[in-house]
C-alpha cells in the first residue's frame, strides 16, 4: 500500500517559469513532510520541510504548500532553472512514526 | 561538517555471493537508515539503527541484515545475492533524538550494486 504517492513520473518546464510538483498521502496521521532532490549518481539532498501546523513554508525559490484536508502537498519552484533538473521525492512522517515514507519521485526537466 | 559517506561507490558481484556495504554518518548523528532504490520503486526502507540497535525494519527478506558500531558507523550485508538485488543502496543519518519519522534525514551518495 503506497501511503505517499507522486502520480506524475515526469514534468517538463521552461526556464524562468514555475515548476509545481505534487504529492498525495493517504495516512492522516502524517504530520511532517519533506522534499528531497536527487541528481543521477548522487544521494537525495534535503530541500525543504513543513509540519502540519503550517500550510506554507518558503525557502528562497522553493515553497511547499500543505493542504491537510485534501491530504496533498506541493512544491513550487520559482523561477525554474536548468540546474533544478533532477528527480524530486516527497516524504512523510511525524510523531509516532518510526520511519519516513517516500514517494516514487517525479523527474523534473527544465529546458533553457 | 563532513556529510554522510558510503563505501564502496560501485560494486559488481555475481549471483550467490555476499556483499557488505559501509556507511559513516554525519558527526554527532546516531541514527542510520538504509534504503534500496530501484527504477520506478522510489526509496524502499530496509532498516534503521540507533545506538547499535535495530530500531525498525522494512519488508525485506532475512538475506538483508545490518549492524551499527559504537561510533555510529553502520554496515549492511546482503547474502546469497540475486539478480533483483541490483540497485542503488542509500544510507541516511539523523540526530536520532526522536523517532526517525520526525527527523530530517541526510543521505550519502549511495552504493550502486550490480549483480550478474
Amino acid at each position: 500500500d503506497q501511503q505517499v504517492k507522486q502520480n506524475s513520473p515526469s514534468l517538463s518546464v521552461q526556464e524562468g517559469r514555475i515548476s509545481i510538483l505534487n504529492c498525495d498521502y493517504t495516512n492522516s496521521m502524517f504530520d511532517y513532510f519533506l522534499w528531497y532532490k536527487k541528481y543521477p549518481a548522487e544521494g537525495p539532498t534535503f530541500l525543504i520541510s513543513i509540519s502540519s501546523i503550517k500550510d506554507k513554508n518558503e525557502d528562497g525559490r522553493f515553497t511547499v504548500f500543505l493542504n491537510k484536508s485534501a491530504k496533498h502537498l506541493s512544491l513550487h519552484i520559482v523561477p525554474s532553472q536548468p540546474g533544478d533538473s533532477a528527480v524530486y521525492f516527497c516524504a512523510a512522517g511525524g510523531t509516532g512514526f518510526q520511519k519516513l515514507v517516500f514517494g516514487t519521485g517525479t523527474r523534473l526537466l527544465v529546458s533553457p | 561538517k563532513a556529510g554522510v559517506t558510503q563505501t564502496p561507490r560501485y560494486l559488481i558481484k555475481t549471483r550467490g555471493q555476499q556483499v557488505t556495504l559501509s556507511c559513516s554518518p554525519i558527526s554527532g548523528h546516531r541514527s542510520v537508515s538504509w534504503y534500496q532504490q530501484t527504477p520506478g520503486q522510489g526509496l524502499q526502507f530496509l532498516f534503521e539503527y540507533f545506538s547499535e540497535t535495530q530500531r525498525n525494519k522494512g519488508n525485506f527478506p532475512g538475506r538483508f541484515s545490518g549492524r551499527q558500531f559504537s561510533n555510529s558507523r553502520s554496515e549492511m550485508n546482503v547474502s546469497t545475492l540475486e539478480l533483483g538485488d541490483s540497485a542503488l543502496y542509500l544510507c541516511a543519518s539523523s540526530l536520532g533524538g526522536g523517532l526517525a519519522g520526525v527527523e530530517t534525514q541526510y543521505f550519502g551518495p549511495g552504493t550502486r550494486l550490480l549483480v550478474l
